[in-house]
């Protein structure tokens, strides 16, 4: 089945610090990958997606690439802020040669902390 | 723009009570994900609905149940609730499903169940 791993955390950086989470996964077809980020005491917030090889995600900054050679789909950010001290969930869903349903399978989760 | 709206945000309950969480999907989605988070867990899958009908089902214990009513809102009913039910329950929703699907969830900020 499908399957998401993430590096642990947390990770602490210092302000304007470059900031790369890896994540990997495992899946059959071709799935769409996402990066979503849950701030404290609230849910989750899509960040940016990529649905197929070589598609560049990006948003406020980060970006991630879709890389199905390596099933890579790592986050980067190049000066990160401490506004972006949040949890970091990579997930993925069911491509849609597979047919199979949109729910979203999660790794574990990178608690980043950005300190000034 | 609208977002997905839980209620209620926060319920605290007994052992072996009940309780029952409702979701309100995006204006036409047409589909709702049910997701369980526990403390300093990744988000796990328990149940999706498409069009009213049960699309997928995870690691939803038999003592939940869940429904899509003709309105495209979600209820989760947990019975005989146990100190492990306590978490975050977070609903989704997408437009479609599978291939007819965006690939794209979108959460609400989620319900805290506690039980005492």
């Amino acid at each position: 089945g499908n399957s998401v791993t993430q590096m642990e955390g947390p990770v602490t950086l210092s302000e304007e610090a470059f900031l790369t989470i890896n994540c990997t996964y495992t899946a059959t077809g071709y799935p769409s990958l996402f990066w979503y980020v849950q701030y404290p005491g609230e849910g989750l917030q899509l960040l940016l997606k990529a649905t197929k090889a070589d598609d560049k995600g990006s948003n406020k900054g980060f970006e991630a690439t879709y890389r199905k050679e390596t099933t890579s789909f790592h986050l980067e950010k190049g000066s990160v802020q401490v506004s972006d001290s949040a949890v970091y969930f990579c997930a993925l869903s069911g491509g849609y040669d597979t047919g199979t349903a949109s729910k979203l399978t999660f790794g574990t989760g990178t608690r980043l902390q950005v300190t000034l | 723009a609208a977002g997905v709206i839980q209620s209620p945000r926060h319920l605290i309950k007994e052992k072996r009570e009940t309780a029952t969480l409702k979701c309100y999907p995006i204006p036409r989605h047409d589909t709702v994900y049910w997701y369980q988070q526990g403390p300093g867990q990744d988000p796990q899958f328990l149940i999706s609905f498409y069009e009213k009908m049960q699309s997928d089902k995870g690691s939803i214990p038999d003592r939940f149940s869940a429904q899509q009513f003709s309105d495209y809102h979600s209820e989760l009913n947990m019975s005989s609730l146990e100190l492990g039910d306590s978490a975050l329950y977070f609903c989704a929703s997408s437009h479609g499903w599978g291939r007819r699907g965006t690939g794209e969830l979108f959460f609400g900020e989620g319900s805290r169940l506690t039980v005492l």
